[in-house]
């Protein structure tokens, strides 16, 4: 079956510092990959996406490669605002294998120090 | 903007109270789920909806049930609520398409059963 394997957390940055947080997925189709973010007291929204390998997908700075050969794709900004505090998740979907459900890690938490 | 609404956004409930959770999307999607979020857990699928009057046992069905009689709307019941379902309860939706891998969130309503 599917699965998504993310670091566990609370990962504790300072404003500006360089955030990596590492995602791995096992799948036996072809799936696309998924960051959501939860901002506190929020539910999930989209953050980015990829659906092949080698994408890169972004957005608000924040940066994902879909990248077949490790099944990882690690998500990366180069300088954190403490505005950016908020739990993070690598998802995956698999709709070549016929279902809609997506498949989530257990998120990772951010927390971003002035 | 898809618009996906949750009835509360807290509620706190006496143990053996029969619980009803409302969700209603505003984008005509087929596919509407309902998720537990615990810490330490992630997301916990308990049921989903392929269309209306339809659903599917997620992860946890256990002490839960559904009901989809419209479209938009797709309501959680608890029906002799235990102090083990106090958790955040998240409900999403999605197209049948190429864009259905995408799920949308509403806010989520967090529930105290005491």
């Amino acid at each position: 079956g599917n699965s998504v394997t993310q670091m566990e957390g609370p990962v504790t940055l300072s404003e500006e510092a360089f955030l990596t947080i590492n995602c791995t997925y096992t799948a036996t189709g072809y799936p696309s990959l998924f960051w959501y973010v939860q901002y506190p007291g929020e539910g999930l929204q989209l953050l980015l996406k990829a659906t092949k390998a080698d994408d890169k997908g972004s957005n608000k700075g924040f940066e994902a490669t879909y990248r077949k050969e490790t099944t990882s794709f690690h998500l990366e900004k180069g300088s954190v605002q403490v505005s950016d505090s908020a739990v993070y998740f690598c998802a995956l979907s698999d709709l070549g294998g016929g279902s809609y459900i997506p498949t989530f890690g257990r998120g990772t938490s951010l927390i971003v120090h002035p | 903007d898809v618009k996906v609404t949750q009835s509360s956004r807290y509620l706190v409930k006496r143990t053996g109270e029969k619980v009803f959770l409302e969700c209603v999307q505003d984008m005509d999607h087929e596919n509407m789920f309902w998720y537990r979020q615990d810490p330490g857990l992630g997301l916990r699928l308990i049921y989903f909806s392929y269309d209306v009057k339809m659903k599917e046992k997620g992860d946890i069905p256990e002490g839960y049930s559904v009901s989809r009689e419209k479209k938009e709307r797709f309501s959680l019941i608890l029906e002799s609520a235990s102090t083990n379902q106090t958790s955040m309860y998240l409900c999403a939706s999605s197209t049948s398409d190429r864009e259905g891998e995408k799920l949308f969130f509403g806010s989520g309503t967090q529930l105290s059963v005491l």
